[in-house]
């Protein structure tokens, strides 16, 4: 049973530039959320996809946007990157409905220059 | 959501029992309370949640008083590999699966 998946592990891109990170949910799972987690700080809620849509949202820019596919993985979209947004990009999956946790992938490390 | 303060850092030796204590004042009744374990360059780990009383599993022990007003994560005989940031967070049922706001963790450091 394979659990959350992500892609690419690292990731360097320069200011300006639009990257696309990817997220597969544990098995069985039916919602992707997305978190930012800068160095030494805890992770902070981007979005919360369910049903293909956008459930909920943190305090971050328009420049962040994601999609969630049928068959439940999710990508989240950086446009006009900036040094800032150098961070560890975590998803982690749950099962709408149910009590149990959410589980987070390893995440992708993205270093923007 | 519920406001965590838990110590930012805490040192141990190998074969200890640690305990984390996390306050979490403004608790609301539907609030569970998840500990999560997480590694340098790795997403967080799920410990162990509760809601009252006493909740042991194969890993930790988590401690909640009467009053739900703080809880105390408890790892018996740490060894190197326990050194991690652990972080306390409290959401409803139903949020277990939705938003979860973490603070800064605590980082614990076991030495040999």
């Amino acid at each position: 049973d394979a659990g959350v998946t992500q892609s690419p592990t690292h990731l360097i891109k320069t200011r300006g530039q639009q990257v696309t990170l990817r997220c597969s949910p544990k098995s069985g799972h039916d919602t992707v959320s997305w978190y930012q987690q800068a160095l030494g700080q805890g992770p902070q809620f981007i979005f919360q996809y369910y049903e293909e849509e956008e459930r909920q949202r943190g305090n971050f820019p328009d420049r962040f946007s994601g999609h969630q596919f049928p068959n439940y993985s999710s990508e989240l979209n950086v446009n006009a990157l900036l040094l800032g947004d150098s961070a560890l990009y975590l998803c982690a999956s749950s099962l709408t409905g149910s009590t149990d946790t959410q589980y987070f992938g390893p995440g992708t490390r993205l270093t923007v220059l | 959501l519920a406001k965590t303060t838990q110590p930012i850092s805490m040192d141990s030796y190998e074969g200890q029992e640690v305990n984390i204590t996390c306050s979490h004042n403004n608790i609301a009744t539907n609030d569970y309370i998840t500990w999560y374990q997480q590694f340098p360059s790795q997403g967080p780990r799920f410990i162990i949640q509760g809601y009252k009383t006493k909740v042991t599993n194969e890993v930790a022990s988590l401690f909640i008083p009467a009053d739900r007003k703080s809880s105390t994560l408890s790892l018996p005989r740490v060894s190197l590999s326990d050194t991690a940031v652990y972080y306390c967070l409290v959401g409803d049922s139903d949020n277990q699966g939705g938003k979860l706001i973490f603070g800064q963790g605590t980082e614990l450091s076991v030495k040999p």
